[in-house]
């Protein structure tokens, strides 16, 4: 069945830097587009990059463009999400979704939690 | 920047029937913007419903549809039921590469 699981969340300070790790087990990894989608504590979903299934084109919400950076190991069917100049608004629970190749996430991970606090 | 928009809150009585919608603030959503639809309970991460517009993932019971109505996409949960409870946001993609979620609707089934 389709899995994933993230993992590399933790408490960083401000101006830190963090890597989280999507692994997905299930389906063809590079047949996918996977998303990475996050939620500040008592927030609603924040839809944050994803990752085409070429793994050449990666989109970014401009909240994080240029401070986060996605990229993936095929041999250890894991994506990463860079997380670079972190500041207290990025804390938040970051979940990563399999795109349904319709426009829409499918299956979720149980998501990990990121904490930027001096 | 795109703004999508949905209702805080909303309540129904069980076996209810409840529409949701999912806007936007400059434009109007449609089938275009592939509107998709997802649930969370707190603590759990969020599950897909409705992708697409209209077409219910694996799983969903067929309580749960998806329509364009006038200018929003709209989730509609016909004999709704105590567990139906949750939060409920719209994703839509709208173009370069960029998908937004609205907000999120908190429905409170009593």
């Amino acid at each position: 069945q389709v899995q994933l699981v993230e993992s590399g969340g933790g408490v960083v300070q401000p101006g830190g830097s963090l890597r989280l790790s999507c692994v997905a087990s299930g389906f063809t990894f590079t047949s996918y587009a996977i998303h990475w989608v996050r939620q500040a504590p008592g927030k609603g979903l924040e839809w944050v990059a994803l990752l085409q299934s070429d793994g050449i084109d990666k989109c970014y919400a401009d909240s994080v463009k240029g401070r986060f950076t996605l990229s993936r190991d095929i041999s250890k069917n894991t994506l990463y999400l860079q997380m670079d100049s972190l500041r207290t608004e990025d804390t938040a629970v970051y979940y990563c979704a399999k795109d349904n190749r319709n426009y829409s996430p499918d299956y979720w991970g149980q998501g990990t939690l990121v904490t930027v606090s001096s | 920047q795109t703004v999508v928009t949905q209702e805080p809150s909303f309540s129904v009585s069980p076996g209810g029937t409840v529409t949701f919608t999912c806007g936007l603030t400059s434009g109007s959503v449609s089938t275009t913007y592939y509107p998709s639809w997802h649930q969370q309970t707190p603590g759990q991460p969020p599950r897909t419903l409705i992708y697409s517009t209209n077409i219910r993932s694996s799983g969903v019971p067929d309580r749960f549809s998806g329509s364009i109505l006038g200018n929003k996409a709209a989730l509609t949960i016909t004999g709704a039921q105590a567990d139906d409870e949750s939060d409920y946001y719209c994703l839509l993609s709208v173009g370069s590469g960029i998908w937004v979620f609205g907000g999120g609707t908190k429905l409170t089934v009593l």
